[in-house]
């Protein structure tokens, strides 16, 4: 059975305090790795797909990192604008469904 | 560009009464479609989805159902509405398995 850790569940910074969200994971044979951000009350939006160990991909102040067994977004120098939930998921090769993990709730205080 | 539409955006129905709730797709076609449900803390729970029209699979044993009717559309119903289907529904679209989720805006359902 496909699972997906992520940690820490909340995480408060100031602005400007870079810092790792962490998404551990197994999956027999891994087809795609996704982070979202949700915003409340809203739907989730996509942000990367990582497809194999090695793998980064940037957007502004985010950056995704995989290896076999986890994902990290690193964010640098937060602003209170990057406070939301970050949701990761991980799909099997041959399955149409992916795993989703609890999300961590991230705060960015000014 | 491809978007996702899904209606309404809130609800606020009595127990046992009927529930419809409709997402549909735009430039795009034969799109992978889903269900899930969010409740409060917890993660996404997968309701249903459809590689196809009229093909839905069913994800958790319930009183709710999901059609597709059209390529692009994809409903989710209920005949009598329970307190726990209370939640944030969301509807999402994909183009195939290894790509991301365009999800809905969701919508939430209180059951009173």
């Amino acid at each position: 059975e496909d699972q997906v850790t992520q940690s820490p569940e909340a995480l408060r910074l100031q602005e400007g305090e870079s810092s790792s969200l962490n998404c551990s994971y197994t999956v027999s044979g891994l087809r795609g790795l996704f982070w979202y951000r949700q915003d409340p009350g809203k739907g989730p939006e996509f942000l990367f797909t990582l497809y194999s160990a090695g793998e980064e991909k940037e957007k502004e102040r985010l950056k995704a990192t995989l290896t076999k067994k986890e994902s990290f977004l690193h964010i640098t120098a937060p602003k209170p604008e990057d406070s939301a939930t970050y949701l990761c998921a991980v799909q099997a090769g041959g399955s149409y469904i992916p795993t989703f993990g609890r999300g961590t709730s991230l705060i960015v205080h000014p | 560009s491809q978007t996702i539409h899904q209606w309404p955006a809130t609800l606020v129905q009595p127990v046992g009464s009927p529930l419809s709730l409709e997402c549909t797709v735009e430039g795009t076609s034969n799109p992978n479609l889903y269900w899930y449900r969010q409740a409060a803390g917890r993660g996404l729970q997968l309701l249903f989805y459809s590689v196809g029209i009229g093909q839905i699979s069913s994800e958790v044993p319930q009183n709710l159902s999901a059609s597709r009717p059209q390529d692009r559309q994809f409903i989710l119903s209920s005949k009598k509405l329970l307190l726990s289907d209370s939640g944030f529904y969301l509807c999402a679209w994909t183009g195939g398995a290894g790509y991301g989720y365009t999800f809905g805006s969701g919508t939430r359902l209180t059951v009173v």
